[in-house]
């Protein structure tokens, strides 16, 4: 069956610190993966997605960007956490064809 | 722009009734409906879609239907209980870009 892992569950990062988030899917091929980020009691902002290997589209333009170096591994990075950037971040996927959508159990990323 | 609207205040009803919930879209023509749970601090979780060719879809005590005149889709869930207190999402799905909405927060009362 397919699962998808998401990590870590909590971060605390100090202001102008550099940030990656890992996220795998297991059990499926070439999914189309996604990153959220839902700021308190807010509604899910879509940040990215990717249909295959190396093709990113970018929703909102901000200081953070995408990777997807493996077919079932896609990457969350910033160069310089924001205060801003606090927030609820999933990822999710889903396969061509069939739209429901599988969320991991998220990343609470505290900037200070 | 693609815009997707939902009920933004809480709905709080007794345990029994009937919750329905609105989702409005414009600016778009999504091939499919879906309606998603999310828990506080956790992802959310698929309950079910609706294709733009139908009009009602039933699973269990959950209801939805479609209308793509009006561009509107009405979740219901019959017989209340408090085990179902949590924001419901809509997604207006077309291909592979999935928006939701902002999510209305459902408290079924004992």
């Amino acid at each position: 069956s397919q699962t998808i892992h998401q990590w870590p569950a909590t971060l605390v990062q100090p202001v102008g610190s550099p940030l990656s988030l890992e996220c795998t899917v297991e059990g499926t091929s070439n999914p189309n993966l996604y990153w959220y980020r839902q700021a308190a009691g807010r509604g899910l902002q879509l940040l990215f997605y990717s249909v295959g290997i190396g093709q990113i589209s970018s929703e909102v333009p901000q200081n953070l960007s995408a990777s997807r170096p493996q077919d079932r591994q896609f990457i969350l990075s910033s160069k310089k956490l924001l205060l801003s950037d606090s927030g609820f971040y999933l990822c999710a996927w889903s396969v061509q064809g069939i739209p429901e959508a599988f969320f991991g159990q998220g990343t609470r990323l505290t900037v200070v | 722009s693609q815009k997707i609207e939902q009920n933004s205040e809480a709905l709080n009803i007794q345990e029994g009734k009937t919750a329905t919930l609105t989702c409005n879209y414009t600016n778009y023509s999504p091939a499919y409906l879906q309606w998603y749970r999310q828990d506080p601090g956790r992802g959310p979780v698929f309950l079910l879609l609706i294709r733009e060719n139908e009009k009602e879809k039933r699973k269990e005590r959950l209801k939805v239907t479609f209308d793509t005149t009006l561009k509107q889709s009405l979740f219901h869930i019959t017989a209340s209980q408090p085990a179902d207190s949590a924001t419901y999402l809509c997604a207006p799905t077309g291909t592979y870009k999935y928006i939701f909405g902002t999510g209305t927060r459902l408290k079924v009362l004992a």
